[in-house]
């Protein structure tokens, strides 16, 4: 079974500071695919990320980066210097890579507020 | 960039009565996909479409619900007779290398 944890159910932080929002997966698959969306207030899932189980290397996207470490099953998103409209839910998703087409499994999303 | 689009984006219904909610895949895509995602809580997985036919199932995807591609553009889902728990957000999606989700479409159920 897939299963996706995102522990951190809300996080404050003031404009500027870095913030990394964690996300621990299970799975029995030895190829799957990792995802982090974004959620805004107005509803619709921004894709940020797509990660497969084989890409190991750590990336970076502007003032987003990700850490992906399969030994730990984790596969963390910081945002460096963040901004008001970083204020969005957060979710990361699981899917198998062997199916293609097969559902996305979900964590349960991390509140993100940056203030002012 | 090509987009999946779905209607309406907010529908109010009575509790009992059938509502249909529309997505326009996009065009080349194989696999098209139902997620709801109730108020506050995570997206959750209802079906998947491939072929003309359900590939799978969750075990939230009871009788009440049905989906088809009637005219091998629109991606239907129905739900027969709305209960209050049915109110949530439902976003559409299609699948060919890579995922595309629509706007979502709010439900709300009296």
């Amino acid at each position: 079974a897939q299963k996706v944890t995102q522990a951190q159910t809300e996080i404050s932080v003031v404009e500027k500071e870095d913030v990394t929002l964690d996300c621990v997966y299970e799975t029995r698959d030895t190829t799957y695919y990792l995802f982090w969306y974004k959620q805004p207030p107005s509803g619709e899932l921004v894709f940020l990320i797509r990660r497969n189980s084989f890409d190991e290397q750590n990336e970076i996207s502007g003032r987003y980066s990700w850490n992906f470490q399969k030994s730990t099953s984790s596969f963390n998103f910081t945002i460096t210097a963040s901004q008001v409209v970083d204020s969005a839910v957060y979710f990361c998703a699981l899917r198998r890579g062997e199916t293609s087409g097969s559902r996305l499994t979900f964590g349960e999303g991390t509140q993100l507020t940056v203030n002012p | 960039e090509p987009e999946v689009t779905q209607t309406p984006s907010h529908q109010v219904t009575q509790m009992g009565q059938e509502v249909i909610l529309r997505c326009v895949p996009i065009s080349n895509h194989l696999y098209f996909y139902w997620y709801r995602q109730i108020l506050g809580q995570k997206v959750e997985f209802l079906v998947s479409f491939y072929n003309n036919e359900i590939s799978e199932k969750s075990e939230i995807f009871d009788d009440q619900f049905s989906v088809e591609r009637p005219d091998g553009s629109n991606f239907t889902l129905k739900i027969r007779s709305t209960k209050l728990e049915d109110s949530a957000m439902y976003f559409c999606a299609s699948f060919t290398g890579e995922l595309f989700f629509g706007e979502g479409s709010r439900l709300t159920v009296l």
